[in-house]
C-alpha cells in the first residue's frame, strides 16, 4: 500500500512568490490535514479536509490557503511568500479523524 | 481547544523501560489520546492510541489515568532507534505542543 506522497519534496522560492504544495493521500482515506514544522515552533495545525470540505483552520494569516478534490488529495496554497514561510510541511491522511494518521515526508520550503 | 503539556526531553539507557507522561487536564469525554513520534528528518509516525482502557500494541502500551487527565506511553526497552521525539496530542490533533525529546543511551 503506498503511503502518503507530498510533491515536491524541496522547493526555494523568492519572497513575494506564491507556492502550491501537493499532497496524495493513501487510497482509501479521506481525511487531510497540513501541518507546518519550524525549529523555533514545533508543529503547527494549518487545516483539515474531509470529504473535500474544510473541517478545521488554524490560526494561520488569509495567505495559506487549501483545497480537496473529489479523489482526496489535497493542496495548500501560500501567497505572497515571507522569510518567515521557510518551514517543513507535512501532510498526513486518515481514513476518519478518529483513526491513526499517516504522514508523508513533507515538504521542505525555502524563502530567500 | 484542549491541550496536552509534556516534558521537554528525558533520557534512558538501552533495554530499560522508559515512561513518558503526559498531562491533558482539559481533555473533553470524547478526545481520544493520541501519541506520535518523530525521527530525525521523518515525518511524525503513529505510535498508539486509547480512549479510556490501557492500550497495548507491538510498539508501546499506553496507560490512561482513571480520570482522564493524565497518559503514559510506555516503551518496555528502548533501543537507540526509539530516540525520537515523542508528542501526545489529543483527537482533533489540532495541537501538538513541543512533545518530549527522547535520548537512548546505549
Amino acid at each position: 500500500k503506498a503511503g502518503v506522497t507530498q510533491t515536491p519534496r524541496y522547493l526555494i522560492k523568492t519572497r513575494g512568490q506564491q507556492v502550491t504544495l501537493s499532497c496524495s493521500p493513501i487510497s482509501g482515506h479521506r481525511s487531510v490535514s497540513w501541518y507546518q514544522q519550524t525549529p523555533g515552533q514545533g508543529l503547527q495545525f494549518l487545516f483539515e479536509y474531509f470529504s473535500e470540505t474544510q473541517r478545521n483552520k488554524g490560526n494561520f494569516p488569509g495567505r495559506f490557503s487549501g483545497r480537496q478534490f473529489s479523489n482526496s488529495r489535497s493542496e495548500m496554497n501560500v501567497s505572497t511568500l515571507e522569510l518567515g514561510d521557510s518551514a517543513l510541511y507535512l501532510c498526513a491522511s486518515s481514513p476518519t479523524r478518529l483513526t491513526e494518521a499517516f504522514f508523508g515526508q513533507g515538504t521542505r520550503l525555502t524563502v530567500v | 481547544d484542549a491541550k496536552t503539556t509534556q516534558p521537554n526531553s528525558m533520557e534512558s539507557n538501552e533495554e530499560e523501560p522508559v515512561h513518558l507522561p503526559c498531562n491533558h487536564s482539559t481533555i473533553s469525554g470524547t478526545d481520544y489520546i493520541h501519541w506520535y513520534r518523530q525521527l530525525p528528518s521523518q515525518g511524525p509516525e503513529y505510535v498508539i492510541h486509547g480512549l479510556t482502557s490501557n492500550v497495548n500494541n507491538r510498539m508501546a502500551s499506553l496507560a490512561i489515568a482513571e480520570d482522564r487527565k493524565s497518559s503514559t506511553l510506555i516503551l518496555h526497552r528502548a533501543t537507540l532507534r526509539d530516540a525520537a521525539v515523542y508528542y501526545c496530542i489529543l483527537t482533533n490533533m489540532l495541537t501538538f505542543g513541543g512533545g518530549t525529546r527522547l535520548m537512548v543511551k546505549p
